[in-house]
């Protein structure tokens, strides 16, 4: 299957600074990709689709100003998390569309957990 | 819009058993795609296995098999000789073909424990 790749893995910062997190396509070119928030024991929340070459679009309830997201290549991504406080603690994971013969899948990074201080 | 349905919120099964994780999903459309992903402890997400909805038969990836049921909407996984390694969080997922843009809709997730 194809693989996506997110860095880092783990960060730890202090609260009012910003984290940067990129989710990379690694043997594809990914004209979409998606940003999920996830809680111990829950299901992913879709926070933003983000389209290469285009802006976000984010799911309701998520504020734009705090998640930024670029998508300036065709395969990367990157969430930045700005002003972070302790509630954006939390795992973030990205994915990426393939769309092969009709054939939709989505691959997923192995995550970031982000701890704010 | 779509929901996905996971009734079990956790499951245990031993070792080299057999186990099926149940799900159900509600939408209006006819062409669209089912997923099972699976989250170990390590967290990353791994595809298990994909269905699209105009196929009739179930899918199947070793001992990986589906249930599918359209018109009952239900996507049920079965693991056969289940392994230690199978231990993980299971997701049901829905993608509607044409217009979602490709978003994935999931359920609540069951934890599956295999025990020796």
């Amino acid at each position: 299957g194809a693989v996506v790749s997110q860095h880092p893995s783990w960060v730890i910062c202090k609260s009012g600074t910003s984290v940067k997190i990129e989710c990379r396509s690694l043997d594809f070119q990914a004209t979409t990709m998606f940003w999920y928030r996830q809680f111990p024991k829950q299901s992913l929340m879709l926070m933003a689709t983000s389209n290469e070459g285009s802006k976000a679009t984010y799911e309701q309830g998520v504020e734009k100003d705090k998640f930024l997201i670029n998508h300036a290549s065709l395969t990367l991504s990157t969430l930045t998390v700005t002003s972070a406080h302790p509630e954006d603690s939390s795992f973030y994971i990205c994915s990426a569309r393939v769309s092969l013969a009709g054939k939709e899948t989505q691959y997923f990074g192995p995550g970031t957990r982000l701890l704010v201080l | 819009a779509q929901t996905v349905t996971q009734s079990q919120p956790e499951m245990s099964v031993q070792e080299a058993e057999t186990v099926t994780l149940s799900c159900t999903y509600d939408t209006s459309e006819n062409n669209y795609y089912l997923f099972w992903y699976k989250q170990p402890p390590s967290r990353q997400m791994i595809l298990v296995i994909r269905q699209e909805a105009y196929k009739q038969q179930n899918a199947t990836e070793n001992r990986f098999s589906v249930n599918f049921q359209k018109a009952a909407k239900s996507f049920s996984l079965k693991i056969s000789d289940s392994q230690l390694g199978d231990t993980a969080m299971y997701f049901c997922a829905f993608l509607a073909g044409g217009t979602s843009y490709g978003k994935l809709t999931f359920g609540q997730g069951t934890i599956l424990t295999v025990h020796p």
